[in-house]
């Protein structure tokens, strides 16, 4: 089975505190996205990434950055937490370099709580 | 601006009937559609994708229409069942010229009841 594994399903971090959201796909695809989730905004394009070292803005990425050192593995980071950075942040993977014309494949999501 | 609607009332319908759902866009040209089912807490898990010169995409009970001119998606389910319930969400295509990127819907909440 295909899989994409995020890291944490559950988090609680202080405001200020730098925040690593790690996820891993074992599907050999080159495109990985990062996502969030907030009631009524639906899923909100933070950046993504065709390819390793690569990476592009999606409509969201203030606050945030991001690390593709290896192909499997897409990292997002909040360099200092704040609270409107409460969400659910969902991973996923496509294949074809450059485009998302196949299925996306989510991770489970990490829901972060920042107090 | 650009924008996908979907209808942000859940949906509630008996058991055995056709549960349709909804989803516009404005000042898109996607190449093509996708719906994607969620259950509470999980992530999304991909249905069906339905390109521009398809008018029409099926799948087991599932079908899907793409009206380029209406700028409209329907998602139908048949014979519905309580399993069913879920939150749907379509997704477009927006291409940034390097890259293409999928722009979700707010997503539909179905409940099927017995």
């Amino acid at each position: 089975d295909v899989k994409v594994t995020q890291s944490s399903r559950y988090l609680v971090k202080r405001t200020g505190e730098k925040v690593f959201l790690e996820c891993v796909q074992d599907m050999d695809h080159e495109n990985m996205f990062w996502y969030r989730q907030d009631p009524g905004l639906g899923l909100r394009l933070i950046y993504f990434s065709y390819d390793v070292k690569m990476k592009e803005k999606g409509d969201i990425p203030e606050g945030y950055s991001v690390s593709r050192e290896k192909k499997e593995r897409f990292s997002l980071i909040l360099e200092s937490a704040s609270t409107n950075q409460t969400s659910m942040y969902l991973c996923a993977s496509t294949t074809d370099r450059g485009k998302s014309t196949g299925e996306l494949f989510f991770g489970e999501g990490s829901r972060l709580t920042v107090l | 601006s650009q924008k996908i609607e979907q209808n942000s009332e859940a949906l509630n319908i008996q058991e055995g009937k056709t549960a349709t759902l909804t989803c516009n866009y404005t000042n898109y040209s996607p190449a093509y559609l996708q719906w994607y089912r969620q259950d509470p807490g999980r992530g999304p898990v991909f249905l069906l994708l339905i390109r521009e010169n398809e008018k029409e995409k099926r799948k087991e009970r599932l079908k899907v229409t793409f009206d380029t001119t209406l700028k409209q998606s329907l998602f139908h389910i048949t014979a519905s069942q309580p399993a069913d319930s879920a939150t749907y969400l379509c997704a477009l295509d927006i291409s940034t010229g390097t890259a293409s990127k999928l722009t979700f819907g707010t997503g539909t909440r179905l409940q099927v009841t017995l």
